[in-house]
């Protein structure tokens, strides 16, 4: 049973246009929420974080919004550009040690 | 800073042979966290350690196991392969401290069981 659930499963988004990513989540405990973004061949990359007490959160071009009482948070990517074409995934944690809790992904294609 | 070090980058195994993957932390990074990634079951946590004791385990079952050294540097195995361990093990650290959640990925090691 999958804590996180993520959407769309894929999106094209032209350059210059904005990506947007939902992620849900049922467990009330989680207190940490990243997204990773994942090219092919390499280990996922931490690109921002957000902790419940806040309700958005931007770093450059990459803004996380979270809503705590849907129990749903976003990854928005503005002015988006070819190289952010990869696989973004969003990740819940607890005070668990280690055990993050990821959606399924999303494949993003930037278009020229 | 040298990032985490996965090594092999690849194997190919045969089923019912066991292998053993190597995962060098962070310098200073006391917590390993190993998970395995496949197209249909996405990332799966395996297990998490700290100080060389397990401290979480995931839903999987005895063949996998692993251990952390003294120098925090893990390994993990998986024993009698089927061909279902064909995956991308992705390994973790972290400072492990409570409330730090800073996960450094390594860059994997892609299993290929035949």
């Amino acid at each position: 049973q999958q804590q996180v659930k993520q959407s769309p499963q894929s999106l094209i988004v032209q350059k210059g246009g904005i990506s947007i990513i939902n992620c849900a989540y049922e467990n009330t405990a989680f207190d940490y929420f990243p997204w990773y973004q994942q090219f092919p061949g390499k280990g996922p990359a931490l690109l921002i974080a957000i902790r419940p007490d806040v309700s958005e959160k931007k770093e450059g071009r990459f803004t996380i919004s979270f809503n705590k009482s849907a129990k749903q948070f976003s990854l928005h990517i503005m002015d988006s550009q070819p190289g952010d074409s990869a696989t973004y995934f969003c990740a819940a944690n607890t005070d668990s040690w280690g055990k993050l809790q990821f959606g399924a992904g999303t494949q993003v294609v930037v278009t020229p | 800073k040298a990032g985490v070090t996965q090594t092999p980058r690849y194997l190919i195994k045969t089923r019912g042979q066991q292998v053993t993957l190597s995962c060098s932390p962070i310098s200073g990074h006391r917590s390993v966290s190993w998970y395995q990634q496949t197209p249909g079951q996405g990332l799966q946590f395996l297990f998490e350690y700290f100080s060389e004791t397990q401290r979480n385990k995931g839903n999987f079952p005895g063949r996998f196991s692993g251990r952390q050294f003294s120098n925090s540097r893990s390994e993990m195995n998986v024993s009698t392969l089927e061909l279902g361990d064909s995956a991308l093990y992705l390994c973790a650290s972290s400072l492990g401290d409570s409330g730090n959640y800073g996960y450094t990925f390594g860059s994997g090691t892609r299993l290929t069981v035949v």
